[in-house]
């Protein structure tokens, strides 16, 4: 079963714009972390955040926080064309549950 | 430092047929995940491992799917008979142990072993 749901599940842009990518999950959670996928490879993490923190950032990613409405967002500032990548979020207690990923496609 | 290892890449096998993958996690990570992605879609845990103990394997199908991890360091997953449904992307991952004060949720994945079978 999938823990999270990504939207949108695909996402183009051009060089340079902002990505936004919404992950809701239905579960209590100990933390949210973000993962990026590219095509044909293994997943590579980005960015954890705890159920007792709102927002994070680490370079051009910011991701926020609502265990109230069990929400998650990652933004992607300034995107490159190698950010083209499917996105993930997890959650859980324990062990992690993936939700179905968002592509995103960034045009040079 | 070595990632986590799986082999192997690619594997094309007839439907009834079994097949293995090996994954070698990062040293002085205890946990040991096995995941199956389907085209499209985000991973399923299959089975996780903390050192040789399998501590959740509920969605691990049982009747052809078995999974291994002696010594606790390096872990086979196998399948047989395979079945068409079973052409996926399994992904190993790992982790430090849960427990411990350095735990910080993250997970490392190998690059993954694509099944296809026919």
């Amino acid at each position: 079963s999938q823990q999270g749901e990504e939207d949108p599940q695909a996402l183009s842009i051009q060089e340079g714009e902002n990505a936004t990518m919404n992950c809701s999950y239905k579960t209590s959670i100990n933390n949210l972390q973000w993962y990026r996928q590219n095509s044909g490879r293994g997943l590579v993490h980005l960015i954890l955040i705890r159920s007792n923190e709102r927002e994070k950032h680490s370079g051009r990613l910011r991701v926020t926080l609502d265990t109230s409405k069990k929400s998650s967002s990652l933004l992607i500032t300034a995107s490159r064309a190698a950010d083209t990548a499917s996105y993930f979020c997890a959650g859980g207690g324990g062990k992690l549950i993936f939700g179905q990923g968002t592509e995103l496609s960034v045009k040079p | 430092e070595a990632g986590v290892v799986q082999s192997p890449r690619y594997k094309i096998i007839e439907k009834k047929q079994p097949v293995a993958f090996w994954c070698n996690p990062i040293s002085g990570h205890n946990t040991l995940y096995w995941y199956r992605q389907n085209l499209g879609q985000g991973p399923e845990l299959l089975i996780r491992y903390e050192n040789e103990e399998a501590v959740d394997d509920s969605q691990l199908p049982k009747d052809r799917f078995s999974a291994e991890r002696l010594k606790g360091v390096d872990s086979t997953l196998k399948i047989q008979p395979a079945e068409l449904g079973d052409s996926a992307v399994y992904l190993c991952a790992s982790s430090l142990d849960q427990g411990g004060t350095s735990y910080t949720g993250e997970l490392f994945f190998g690059e993954g072993s694509r099944l296809t079978v026919l």
